[in-house]
């Protein structure tokens, strides 16, 4: 099955700086989710790009997606250490009967 | 606003108990899902269920058996619970199947087994 993979696997700033994710996956997609989790709770719902999209913008959250290279990003600017959490993205194939998470990035955010 | 609840959020048992994580949604959501999260793994679906009484199996269904008697209620039952099962258990709901529709996740149960 297809498996989206975040990378790095963890990630410290500075509150201010800017946070860039990645995420990488195997087959064919529809869109590409990505989720939050803060810690020891469940994941929260953040952007969604479909596979005809290159780009998709949400508050401070930008999110690439490049289907030749099967990667997205995810970019957090100006963060803040409310944004200390794990990210994850999740991929959905265009037969809805595929939801995949990746391992997830931690992001660290240091006042 | 769309709720999940999960009926513990910590849970401790022992080795071959029966265990019940009991998950309610209140959203007239169709598809409901049982995902465990492991560190590096992320998550793993376990068993979904798109309606009533139906269910189909995940990627690591061995061990565990769900149970949809009604639309809002979808249980996961571990029958005979072992040490490899030590995980977060995370319940999610879903309109449809519509392609893109969002899951919406439960606080999760972090279940112990000693």
């Amino acid at each position: 099955s297809q498996q989206g993979e975040e990378d790095p696997q963890a990630l410290s700033i500075q509150e201010g700086e800017n946070a860039t994710m990645n995420c990488s996956y195997k087959t064919s997609i529809n869109n590409l989710q990505w989720y939050r989790q803060n810690s020891g709770r469940g994941l929260v719902h953040l952007i969604l790009i479909r596979s005809n999209e290159r780009e998709k913008h949400s508050g401070r959250l930008r999110v690439t997606l490049d289907t030749s290279k099967k990667s997205s990003s995810l970019l957090i600017t100006a963060s803040r250490a409310a944004d200390t959490a794990s990210y994850f993205c999740a991929t959905e194939d265009n037969y809805g009967q595929n939801f995949v998470f990746g391992p997830g990035t931690r992001l660290s955010v240091l006042p | 606003d769309v709720k999940v609840t999960q009926s513990s959020r910590y849970l401790v048992k022992r080795t071959g108990e029966k265990v019940f994580l009991e998950c309610v949604q209140d959203m007239d959501h169709e598809n409901m899902f049982w995902y465990r999260q492991d560190p590096g793994l992320g998550l793993r679906l376990i068993y979904f269920s798109y309606d009533v009484k139906m269910k189909e199996k995940g990627d690591i269904p061995e061990g565990y058996s769900v149970s949809r008697e009604k639309k809002e209620r979808f249980s996961l039952i571990l029958e005979s619970a072992s040490t490899n099962q030590t995980s977060m258990y995370l319940c999610a709901s879903r309109m449809g199947v519509g392609l893109g529709d969002t899951q919406y996740f439960g606080p999760g149960t972090r279940l112990t087994v000693l």
